[in-house]
This record gives C-alpha cells, sequence and structure tokens, in this order.
C-alpha cells in the first residue's frame, strides 16, 4: 500500500531563516506530488506541484521554492521566511482521480 | 477559473441530527467534485467524490452529497451526525490534476 511521509511534523522558525521540509512518497512510483499551505481560518492553496524529477509548476508567486530530487520525494524550501510563511504545509499525492494527503507540518515563524 | 465558495464558516449541531455543508463551485467545464474532512491537526481525508453518473454519491462515514449542475453546488449531508464528525470540512473542485479548495466549514457537536 501507498504511504506518505512529512518531517518534521512541526517547526518554529525565526524570522529570515531557511526552510526545508520533506514529502516522500511510498509503494508508487512517478507520483504527481502536491505542496499546499493552509493558513488559519483559510483554505488549501496549492504553491507547487510536479509530475515528474526536476518538473515543478508554481501556482502561486512567493518566498517559495520547490524541487523534486528523486522520483518520490518532494522538497519545500525558503531561503528567508517571513512571518506570513506561517501555517500547516500538506503534501499530497495522486493516484488515479484522487489526491491523498500526508500528515502536514505545522510552521510556526516568529 | 475555478473556484469554491463554502458560505458556512462553523456550523454547531446537536448529535443525532441532521447535518448539510454547503458547497458552490465556479468551473469552465464539466468538474471533479470532492468532499474531504480534517480532524485537528491532521491531513485530510477523502470523504466522496463525484465525476459523472449518478448525482446523489454515497461517501464513508455515512456522509452522502448531491450534484446539481444548474445550481452549481455540491453539498454534503449526514442524516445523524456523531460526535467524531466534529471536524472542519472542505470541499473542492477540478480536473484530474489540479484542485481547488473551499475556505471549510467547522462543524462543532454538542451533546
Amino acid at each position: 500500500s501507498q504511504t506518505i511521509h512529512q518531517w518534521p511534523a512541526t517547526l518554529v522558525q525565526p524570522v529570515g531563516s531557511p526552510l526545508s521540509l520533506e514529502c516522500t512518497v511510498e509503494g508508487t512510483s512517478n507520483p504527481n506530488l502536491y505542496w499546499y499551505r493552509q493558513a488559519a481560518g483559510r483554505g488549501l492553496q496549492l504553491l507547487f506541484y510536479s509530475v515528474g524529477i526536476g518538473q515543478i509548476s508554481s501556482e502561486v508567486p512567493q518566498n517559495l521554492s520547490a524541487s523534486r530530487p528523486q522520483d518520490r520525494q518532494f522538497i519545500l524550501s525558503s531561503k528567508k521566511l517571513l512571518l506570513s510563511d506561517s501555517g500547516f504545509y500538506l503534501c499530497a499525492w495522486r493516484k488515479e482521480d484522487e489526491q491523498y494527503f500526508g500528515p502536514g507540518t505545522r510552521l510556526t515563524v516568529t | 477559473a475555478q473556484s469554491v465558495t463554502q458560505p458556512d464558516i462553523h456550523i454547531t449541531v446537536s448529535e443525532g441530527a441532521s447535518l448539510e455543508l454547503r458547497c458552490n463551485y465556479s468551473y469552465g467545464a464539466t468538474p471533479y467534485l470532492f468532499w474531504y474532512v480534517q480532524s485537528p491537526g491532521q491531513g485530510l481525508q477523502l470523504l466522496l467524490k463525484y465525476f459523472s453518473g449518478d448525482t446523489l454519491v454515497q461517501g464513508i462515514k455515512g456522509f452522502e452529497a448531491e450534484f446539481k449542475r444548474s445550481q452549481s453546488s455540491f453539498n454534503l449531508r449526514k442524516p445523524s451526525v456523531h460526535w467524531s464528525d466534529a471536524a472542519e470540512y472542505f470541499c473542492a473542485v477540478g480536473d484530474k490534476y489540479k484542485l481547488s479548495f473551499g475556505a471549510g466549514t467547522t462543524v462543532t457537536v454538542r451533546a
């Protein structure tokens, strides 16, 4: 069966510090992968999606970036965090017509 | 452009009572429609989906939803809620590759 992992589960970072969140999927190959952000009291905002290694589409211009160095690995990064980057970050993968979500990372920028 | 509106930010319902969550969408073609549930601090779990066919779809945990093309709606219902149904519910619309989510409806269940 397929499993999606995200880490860390929680993270507190100061403004201006770098960020690296990792997502890995097990039990499938060449999945479509997604990064979403959920701000407090708001819905999910699609940040990036990837259809293959090295292929990244950005949905929202911001100070975040994504990379896909391996087939089942998807990384969300920032060189300098802003207060507005605080939120709950969810990774997802697509199987047929459904998206399956990871447990999420709670990021607090102080 | 695709978008989803969930008009109700917060709904409180008594245990055993019925529940209906509203979802209106805007989409240029035949949409794929989904309802997800999120427990506090957790990821999202798919409740049900609609692609085509019967406009009344059944999902997990006793939920159902009805697609009404004329009203651009996909409302979620449950005849009798349980305390464990307290969560946040998201409606989503899109195609096979990309989804747009509503802002969510928080459901509180009172004893």
